[in-house]
């Protein structure tokens, strides 16, 4: 089932600029990743943190996950064309044997 | 990272006949993979948990005689889409986790578009 919910559903922006993607979910979580999927392909992971964690970066990429409010951030530092993608959150509530439970996704578009 | 190979990336089948997707670890052993589908510009909804050398688990909704999941070794599970019909065209998208890092991150597969018509 789908808990998360990513805000924008869309967003449109200039290369350079920052892009900050949110995510709510639902249930308590073991972790919470985030994934990028060009248009028709698979997923790529992106960065995953940790439900004792409140922040983590990983590149031009960071991180924030708040469990009170059960919701997360990404931001994307210096945006470039190739970014432009959808990017989706998912959660795992428990161990290596289940899926993951994604969120409706944003997608980005990065205007040269 | 870990490469899973998806196989067909696209197949166009017709009403009633059953096709055969493929999902494939190709540099790890995958005690577990998982079958999403996702539908134009939406998110991806898990149908089924394929566990190496048992049955598969399907989430609630998913007919599993419609849906037959097969996982017969540590680097194979495959998705049967039988007796298919148009509502079961999508985009289907394995992914499975590296057993031996023991890490939640999962590796996708490249998809597969399946048109019925």
């Amino acid at each position: 089932s789908q808990q998360g919910e990513e805000d924008p559903q869309a967003l449109s922006i200039q290369e350079g600029e920052n892009a900050t993607m949110n995510c709510s979910y639902k249930t308590s979580i073991n972790n919470l990743q985030w994934y990028r999927q060009n248009s028709g392909r698979g997923l790529v992971h992106l960065i995953l943190i940790r439900s004792n964690e409140r922040e983590k970066h990983s590149g031009r990429l960071r991180v924030t996950l708040d469990t009170s409010k059960k919701s997360s951030s990404l931001l994307i530092t210096a945006s470039r064309a190739a970014d432009t993608a959808s990017y989706f959150c998912a959660t795992t509530s428990g161990g290596g044997a289940d899926g993951l439970t994604f969120g409706k996704g944003t997608h980005l578009i990065i205007q040269p | 990272g870990a490469v899973v190979s998806q196989h067909p990336s696209r197949v166009i089948c017709k009403s009633g006949t059953s096709v055969k997707i493929e999902c494939r670890s190709l540099d790890f052993q995958a005690t577990t993979m998982f079958w999403y589908r996702q539908f134009p510009k939406q998110s991806l909804m898990l149908m089924a948990t394929s566990n190496e050398g048992s049955k598969a688990t399907y989430e609630q909704g998913v007919e599993k005689d419609k849906f037959l999941i097969n996982h017969a070794s540590l680097t194979l599970s495959t998705l049967t889409v039988t007796s298919a019909h148009p509502e079961d065209s999508s985009f289907y998208i394995c992914s499975a986790r590296d057993r031996d890092r023991g890490i939640p991150e999962a590796f996708f597969g490249q998809g597969t578009r399946l048109t019925v018509v």
